[in-house]
């Protein structure tokens, strides 16, 4: 079974820090990875899909890297900002009909 | 642009009791999804229907059925409520390939007491 790890659980940050997630995962036969950003009390909003056979996606100030054969992920938030604390996500999937989610990172950019 | 839509948000039960958790998607998307999040395991798989009268179990089925009633709506029915189904609970959707985006509800907060 697949099994997504994210490490550490949480993180505080100066505003203005660029820092990274990382994301894990055991099966490299994946399909595609998903990084979302979680608000306290709402849903999942995806922030970056990168398909297997992608190195990175890059949005705004977010980017985000895969590196299949060794199980990994990364998402790199430049200039951090109070309103990127939130709890952020990495999915992976290995087929048409599940996504295997890591526990999350619970990222606080303190003013 | 409501995108998927969970109700309720929040809900009380008894042991015991039933209910129904509605979701409606308007992005006639093909793929629906009903995770559970607790704390500490992540988001976990209950049921999916990959397209409009199929349906079949994820994870951790045990507990729950499903109904998905049309392309864009697909409940969630506890028959029997127990305490170990206190989470939060929600509905996803995407258009059916792998390859693609999912989107999710806001989420319904169950306790069962």
């Amino acid at each position: 079974k697949q099994e997504v790890t994210q490490i550490p659980a949480a993180l505080s940050v100066p505003e203005g820090e660029n820092l990274v997630l990382n994301c894990s995962f055991t099966d490299s036969a994946i399909y595609n990875l998903q990084w979302f950003r979680q608000d306290p009390g709402k849903g999942l909003t995806s922030l970056l899909l990168i398909q297997s056979s992608q190195r990175e996606q890059t949005s705004g100030r977010l980017n985000a890297s895969l590196d299949k054969s060794s199980g990994r992920s990364t998402l790199y938030i430049a200039a951090s900002q109070p309103g990127d604390s939130a709890t952020y996500l990495c999915a992976v999937s290995t087929g048409a009909n599940n996504l295997f989610f890591g526990t999350g990172t619970r990222l606080t950019v303190i003013p | 642009n409501a995108g998927v839509t969970q109700t309720p948000k929040f809900q009380v039960l008894k042991t015991g009791q039933s209910m129904t958790l509605q979701c409606a998607q308007d992005m006639n998307h093909n793929s629906m999804y009903w995770y559970r999040q607790d704390p500490g395991m992540g988001l976990r798989l209950i049921y999916y229907s990959a397209s409009e009268g199929t349906t079949d179990k994820g994870e951790v089925p045990n507990g729950y059925n499903v109904s998905r009633l049309n392309k864009r709506e697909f409940s969630l029915r506890l028959e029997s409520a127990a305490p170990s189904q206190t989470s939060v609970y929600f509905c996803a959707s995407r258009t059916g390939a792998s390859g693609n985006t999912i989107y999710f509800g806001e989420g319904s907060w169950l306790t069962v007491v």
